[in-house]
């Protein structure tokens, strides 16, 4: 079964941009459109920030943003924003199994 | 307004049976697909299969196959996830979830869950 692996933690100031890696064999973070973003803040169910294929759900600041270069993916928060401050998983569907990442929490300092 | 209501909390011993439920409103339910994810106490997500009211298509993780069943009610636009002798390991929160895939040479694959329940907390204890 494939892997995907994100950072365990990253950290930023109010205002600056921060980016998550989620990294995976080519086979499967390939498949751009496949992949998704989800954030999880303490006590809440998580949700949809963005996906390769549809980009920002609606009602989702285009502080979020995605790309994509080789086997790893990406999400870029900018303009960082004290209720930025949650858990952040990367998926991707990868046809007989969907894959979530460990989680990346991020602190907003 | 599009929603996923799921039950409320259940607290299980090792071996009982349990059914938990998501209630839909707001969209078609035989047009999309309907799933489940875990995520156990302080744990990252695992997405345990889907289901397709509209023709019963069942898929399920290799992680979860066989662990669980997945099943959905056409007349009351509900999904469920049962289990039928309950382990101390399966305490978790589970997540109803809306799938959103496409076919490419005849795989399904999942590009996005764009709908989440609020969660149902399962704790199996003896």
């Amino acid at each position: 079964q494939s892997a995907l692996t994100q950072p365990a933690s990253v950290s930023g100031s109010p205002g600056q941009s921060i980016t998550i890696s989620c990294t995976g064999t080519t086979t499967y973070v390939g498949r751009y459109s496949f992949v998704s973003w989800y954030q999880q803040r303490p006590g809440e169910a998580p949700k949809l920030i963005f996906s390769g294929d549809n980009k920002r759900p609606s009602g989702i600041s285009d502080r979020f943003s995605g790309s994509k270069s080789g086997d790893t993916a990406s999400l870029t928060i900018s303009g960082l924003q004290a209720e930025d401050e949650a858990t952040y998983f990367c998926c991707l569907g990868a046809g007989s199994d969907t894959i979530f990442g460990a989680g990346t929490k991020l602190t907003v300092l | 307004d599009v929603r996923l209501v799921q039950s409320g909390a259940e607290v299980k011993k090792p071996g009982d049976s349990l059914r938990i439920s998501c209630k839909t409103s707001g969209y078609t339910f035989t047009s999309w697909w309907i799933g489940w994810v875990r995520q156990r106490p302080g744990k990252g997500l695992e997405w345990m299969g889907n289901i397709y009211p509209g023709d019963s298509d069942t898929r399920y993780s290799p992680s979860f196959q066989g662990q669980v069943t997945i099943s959905a009610d056409k007349s009351s636009t509900t999904a469920y996830l049962q289990w039928n002798s309950l382990k101390a390991s399966d305490t978790a929160m589970y997540y109803c979830v809306r799938p959103v895939g496409v076919y490419e040479s005849h795989i399904h694959y999942i590009s996005r869950f764009d709908l989440w329940g609020q969660g149902t907390l399962v704790n199996v204890s003896s």
